[in-house]
């Protein structure tokens, strides 16, 4: 595609049940980047795919949160028994190689009534 | 891991007058630096970027330099403009870790 897309755009979801947020990154890219932007905050770092290398998770904030990508494509952001401090948007940026532009998606953003 | 660390905002200025956005970065080597801009409703997007030492980057009238010595990134513009008014991020790119500043707020008014 044109460029990095993200699934759903909107999502309220009730505290206590699972999301499951998606990122389509440009093809060929192969660094995958999460970033978790509350209301008038910054970015903040939650996890990042190398290849096929092992991500780098360090920026989970806790066990509920989770993610996956299959080798450079598609990436999967789950969070488990939601609660209201996760109402953020969610955001997916891709980069081609090494020390080049990110391209960020338009964010998934996450309602947790 | 590395760092990036930004001026607090938020940053309020009149129409005209000269910004800086300070910028400093925790990675050794010779990471790659950028400002990204994120405009009221939209997503982020790339303002400017250097990838070596003493490298300017500029557009829209912004400008910033890649000092090593300093490790510094500051962001600046001569003259703001409302239309200026965004949430500004410096990151650093090294061995495929990109890390972000928290970002500044800068409101511009008439």
């Amino acid at each position: 595609g044109a460029g990095v897309s993200q699934s759903p755009s909107n999502k309220v979801t009730e505290k206590g049940k699972d999301v499951e947020l998606r990122c389509d990154p440009i093809s060929g890219h192969t660094a995958l980047y999460w970033y978790r932007q509350r209301l008038g905050q910054g970015l903040e770092f939650l996890i990042y795919f190398q290849g096929n290398s092992a991500p780098d998770k360090s920026g989970l904030p806790s066990d509920r949160f989770s993610a996956e990508r299959t080798g450079e494509s598609v990436s999967t952001l789950t969070i488990q028994r939601t609660q209201q401090e996760d109402s953020a948007v969610y955001l997916c940026a891709s980069i081609p190689d090494s020390n080049t532009e990110a391209f960020f998606g338009q964010g998934t953003r996450l309602t947790v009534v | 891991g590395d760092s990036v660390t930004q001026m607090e905002g938020p940053v309020t200025l009149s129409e005209e007058a000269f910004l800086t956005i300070n910028c400093t970065y925790t990675a050794t080597g010779y990471p790659s630096l950028f400002w990204y801009v994120q405009y009221p409703g939209e997503g982020l997007q790339l303002l400017l970027k250097a990838t070596k030492a003493d490298d300017k980057g500029s557009n829209k009238g912004f400008e910033a330099t890649y000092r090593k010595e300093t490790t510094s990134f500051h962001l600046e513009k001569g003259s703001v403009q409302v239309s200026d008014s965004a949430v500004y991020f410096c990151a650093e790119y090294n061995n495929n870790d990109m890390r972000f500043g928290a970002g500044t707020r800068l409101t511009v008014k008439p």
